[in-house]
């Protein structure tokens, strides 16, 4: 299957930081990106849709100006949690999906853990 | 009601039975059916993929999709410790962008 690279894959921050997450398709082209929250034995929960050369557009009730998503190229897409607290701590995932109409498969990068001192 | 539903378990057999796991759903629009498995500290790891009703099998692995009774499966034979994950199903609407995914099964496999 197709690779998505996530990177870090942990991090560390004090409350008030930035934390900037990069998410890159390694062998395929990815048109759309996602970005999802998991929070310790929970579902994934969809943040934002991530296009490439446009705005994210993002689930109710995601700040965008906190969890800014920038999509400028076909193979890479970044999350910078602005000005994290502790309640930003949780597991951040993307994916991505081959470009194409008929593409439906998702694949997910290996997970960015961010803990908010 | 949530759109698509899943039991989060957790269920615990031992090495070698045969599990299934299961989710239903509401919406009839649902075209492309996923199965995904998470370890612990994972990222979610495509297994399975099917479009519409039918069975599919990939080795130890059958996925199954009843869209009269809105009910999917994944069944998993001969169960090893390694099976030992999280599984996710997940669906999508043709020209969707959105996947919808369950809760998510929490699975343990016992030598």
């Amino acid at each position: 299957g197709a690779v998505v690279s996530q990177h870090p894959s942990w991090v560390i921050c004090k409350s008030g930081t930035s934390v900037k997450i990069e998410c890159r398709s390694l062998d395929f082209q990815a048109t759309t990106m996602f970005w999802y929250r998991q929070f310790p034995k929970q579902s994934l929960m969809l943040m934002a849709t991530s296009n490439e050369g446009s705005k994210a557009t993002y689930e109710q009730g995601v700040e965008k100006d906190k969890f800014l998503i920038n999509h400028a190229s076909l193979t890479l897409s970044t999350l910078t949690v602005t000005s994290a607290h502790p309640e930003d701590s949780s597991f951040y995932i993307c994916s991505a999906r081959l470009a194409g109409l008929l593409n439906r498969e998702l694949f997910f990068g290996e997970g960015s853990r961010l803990t908010v001192l | 009601q949530k759109e698509v539903e899943q039991d989060p378990g957790p269920l615990s057999v031992p090495e070698g039975a045969i599990v299934s796991l299961n989710c239903t759903y509401s919406n009839s629009a649902f075209q492309y059916f996923m199965w995904y498995r998470q370890y612990s500290r994972k990222g979610p790891e495509l297994l399975m993929y099917t479009y519409s009703s039918g069975n599919k099998e990939d080795g130890r692995f059958t996925a199954q999709v009843d869209k009269s009774s809105k009910y999917i499966s994944l069944f998993i034979r001969d169960s090893q410790p390694s099976d030992s994950a999280t599984y996710l199903c997940a669906m999508i609407i043709q020209g969707a962008q959105k996947l919808v995914f369950g809760q998510g099964t929490r699975l343990t496999i016992n030598p």
